[in-house]
């Protein structure tokens, strides 16, 4: 079966610290993949998605950025974090991009002190 | 391009009583729609989708879904509330006709059970 791995789980920065969270999926081979943002006390909001090795797809221009260096990992990375980058990240995949079910990590809470 | 609007922020119900829990979609071409539950501190979990077969649909936990075309809802329900359905709910909608990873979510629905 298909799992998704992704940490740390909770971490607290400082304003204009760098950032890595990283998302591996166990169980499939050559997935869409997805960074998606929930801000509090908002609905979640597309950052990124990719179809492949080094294909990046940015939803909304950010202090943000991501990088997919393996078929079946994904990373998010900042190199100077803002307050406003405070927020609860997903990563998610997909088998394809046609009609199938998108499953999502358990999340990342990310608080920029 | 498209959108998702939940009606209500928070939504209190007895435990026992019918769950009801809005959502109204914008978009120009036909949708896939998702409900999904979040647990505190925990990742999303499908509970249903809506990919143009059925217009009712049953998903896990008890919950289904219809999708109304001519009203542009899919609003979730489940007959009778149980103190574990407590969580936050977001409808969401793919963008484009396909692609089910880009979706466009909702703002969530919080759901409170009181005994």
């Amino acid at each position: 079966s298909q799992t998704i791995h992704q940490w740390p789980a909770t971490l607290v920065q400082p304003v204009g610290s760098p950032l890595s969270l990283e998302c591996t999926v166990e169980g499939t081979s050559n997935p869409n993949l997805y960074w998606y943002r929930q801000a509090a006390g908002r609905g979640l909001q597309l950052l990124f998605y990719s179809v492949g090795i080094g294909q990046i797809s940015s939803e909304v221009p950010q202090n943000l950025s991501a990088s997919r260096p393996q078929d079946r990992q994904f990373i998010l990375s900042s190199k100077k974090l803002l307050l406003s980058d405070s927020g609860f990240y997903l990563c998610a995949w997909t088998r394809d991009s046609f009609g199938n079910t998108i499953y999502f990590g358990e999340g990342s809470w990310l608080t920029v002190v | 391009a498209q959108s998702v609007t939940q009606l209500g922020s928070h939504v209190s119900v007895s435990e026992g009583a019918l769950v009801l829990l809005r959502c109204n979609y914008s978009s120009s071409v036909p949708p896939y729609l998702f409900w999904y539950v979040q647990y505190p501190n925990q990742g999303l979990q499908l509970l249903l989708k809506y990919t143009s077969a059925a217009t009712l649909v049953k998903g896990i936990n008890g919950f289904e879904a219809e999708f109304k075309k001519s009203e542009t809802s899919f609003h979730l329900t489940k007959p009778s509330a149980h103190m574990s359905d407590a969580a936050e709910y977001f409808c969401a909608v793919t963008q484009g006709s396909s692609n089910t990873g880009k979706l466009i979510f909702g703002q969530g629905t919080t759901l409170q059970v009181k005994p």
